[in-house]
């Protein structure tokens, strides 16, 4: 069965960090891109970030509202996606959720989401 | 960037009803497009890739359909367990964007 598990949320103030990782069991997570998808409270889904897979070359793209700002990393000898967010703003708040993208492109399987909260 | 312009923001219906929710994008996305549906305080499903193929295990009462630009969701007989918010993705390029989303609230 495939799963997605989000960790790493909490509560920072505007222009700290702070590190999300997504653990994933149950596929083969080094042939899978992923990415973060965040929503705001009470808002629609925005998508983040998005890293494909080593062997279609691992690149990465941004968000114009994170870009310079977030940075998505993996480690696939330990099924982990990870989401460095760097100089947070109020409007970072938001749950984050971890998504697979499948070998069609959507977005197959979510995790539960965690939530950051960025304020003073 | 492509935008997603999902309509209506709110829909009131009965169970039974026949209801459709409709997204245009803004340029040519062929059939790369998603419907996801999202229950309070849970993460998106995926309903419908490919603007109309149905995700397995997803009740055949849902289907997508695709005209150029515009596609739909029509749900054929509301259940209980349908009221929900529904947002379209597109996944033609990056950046991936959805639309506003859809309220599926109980008249």
């Amino acid at each position: 069965e495939v799963q997605l598990e989000e960790s790493g949320g909490g509560l920072e103030q505007p222009g700290r960090s702070l590190r999300l990782s997504c653990t994933a069991s149950g596929f083969i997570f080094g042939d899978y891109a992923m990415s973060w998808v965040r929503q705001a409270p009470g808002k629609g889904l925005e998508w983040v970030a998005f890293i494909r897979s080593k062997p279609k070359g691992g690149t990465t793209d941004y968000a114009a509202s994170v870009k310079g700002r977030f940075i998505i990393s993996r480690d696939d000898s330990n099924g982990i996606a990870y989401l460095q967010m760097n100089s947070l703003k109020t409007e970072d708040t938001a749950v984050y959720y971890c998504t697979r993208e499948n070998d069609l492109y959507y977005f197959d399987y979510w995790g539960q989401g965690t939530l950051v909260t960025v304020s003073s | 960037d492509i935008q997603m312009t999902q309509s209506p923001s709110t829909l009131s219906a009965s169970v039974g009803d026949r209801v459709t929710i409709t997204c245009r994008a803004s340029q040519s996305i062929s059939s790369w497009l998603a419907w996801y549906q999202q229950k309070p305080g849970k993460a998106p499903t995926v309903l419908i890739y490919k603007a109309s193929t149905l995700e397995s295990g997803v009740p055949s009462r849902f289907s997508g359909s695709r005209s150029g630009t515009e596609f739909t969701l029509t749900i054929s007989s509301l259940q209980p367990d349908d009221f929900a918010t529904y947002y379209c993705q597109q996944y033609e390029s990056y950046p991936y964007t959805f639309g506003q989303g859809t309220k599926l609230e109980i008249k």
